[in-house]
C-alpha cells in the first residue's frame, strides 16, 4: 500500500509570493491533517480536512489555507509568504476522523523563503 | 490549550543500555497518547499509542510506554537499545479530535 505522498519535496520562494503544496493520502483514508515543523516551534498543527470540510484548525494566520477534494487529496496554500514560513510542512492521513485513529505521515515539503 | 513536555532534548546511550524518555502533558480530560519516531532521512512513524484500557502499551521494535493518569505522564521505555534506535522521538497527544499536539522531541544517539 502506498504511503502518504507529498509534492513537491522542496520549494524555494521569495517573500510576498504564494505557494501551494499537495498531499495524496493513503488509499481509503479520508482525513488529512497538515503540520508545520520548524527548529524553533517544533511540530504545530495547521488544520484537518475530512470529507472536503475543514474540521479543525490550529493557531495560524489566515494566510494559511487548505482544501480537500472528493478523492481525499488535499492542498495547502500559503499566501504573502514571510521569512518565518520557512519550514517542513507535513501531511498526515488517517482512515476517518476522531483522535483515536493513528495518523500516517508523509515525507514533507521543505519550503525555503528567500 | 493542551501542551506536551519532553524533558530530555538529547540522550546518548551505549548499546544494550536501558532507555526511558519522559513525556508529560497538560489536559484534564480524556486524551489519546502517541509516540512517534523519526529515523534519519525518514518520515515520522508511529511507535505506539494509548487510547484506553491497559495503561502499559507495547509498540513496535520492543518499545513500550506507561500511561500514568495521576502524573499526566506517558513515558517511553526500552530495556535494551540498539544502534538502529538512533532517531528522534516525539510524544503527542490529542483529546478526541484529529489535531495532535507534539512535544519538542528527544534526539537519541546510541553508541555501538
Amino acid at each position: 500500500k502506498a504511503g502518504v505522498t507529498q509534492t513537491p519535496r522542496y520549494l524555494i520562494k521569495t517573500r510576498g509570493q504564494q505557494v501551494t503544496l499537495s498531499c495524496s493520502p493513503i488509499s481509503g483514508h479520508r482525513s488529512v491533517s497538515w503540520y508545520q515543523q520548524t527548529p524553533g516551534q517544533g511540530l504545530q498543527f495547521l488544520f484537518e480536512y475530512f470529507s472536503e470540510t475543514q474540521r479543525n484548525k490550529g493557531n495560524f494566520p489566515g494566510r494559511f489555507s487548505g482544501r480537500q477534494f472528493s478523492n481525499s487529496r488535499s492542498e495547502m496554500n500559503v499566501s504573502t509568504l514571510e521569512l518565518g514560513d520557512s519550514a517542513l510542512y507535513l501531511c498526515a492521513s488517517s482512515l476517518v476522523g476522531g483522535g483515536n485513529q493513528p495518523q500516517h505521515f508523509g515525507d514533507g515539503t521543505r519550503l525555503s523563503i528567500l | 490549550a493542551q501542551s506536551v513536555s519532553q524533558h530530555n532534548h538529547h540522550v546518548i546511550l551505549s548499546e544494550a543500555a536501558s532507555l526511558e524518555l519522559g513525556c508529560n502533558y497538560s489536559y484534564g480530560g480524556t486524551v489519546n497518547l502517541f509516540w512517534y519516531v523519526q529515523y534519519p532521512g525518514q518520515h515520522l512513524q508511529l511507535l505506539l499509542k494509548y487510547f484506553s484500557g491497559d495503561p502499559l502499551v507495547k509498540g513496535i521494535k520492543g518499545f513500550e510506554a506507561e500511561f500514568i493518569k495521576s502524573k499526566f505522564s506517558f513515558n517511553l521505555r526500552k530495556p535494551s537499545v540498539q544502534w538502529s534506535d538512533t532517531a528522534e522521538y516525539f510524544c503527542a497527544v490529542n483529546s478526541g479530535a484529529n489535531n495532535l499536539f507534539f512535544g519538542t522531541g528527544t534526539r537519541l544517539t546510541v553508541i555501538p
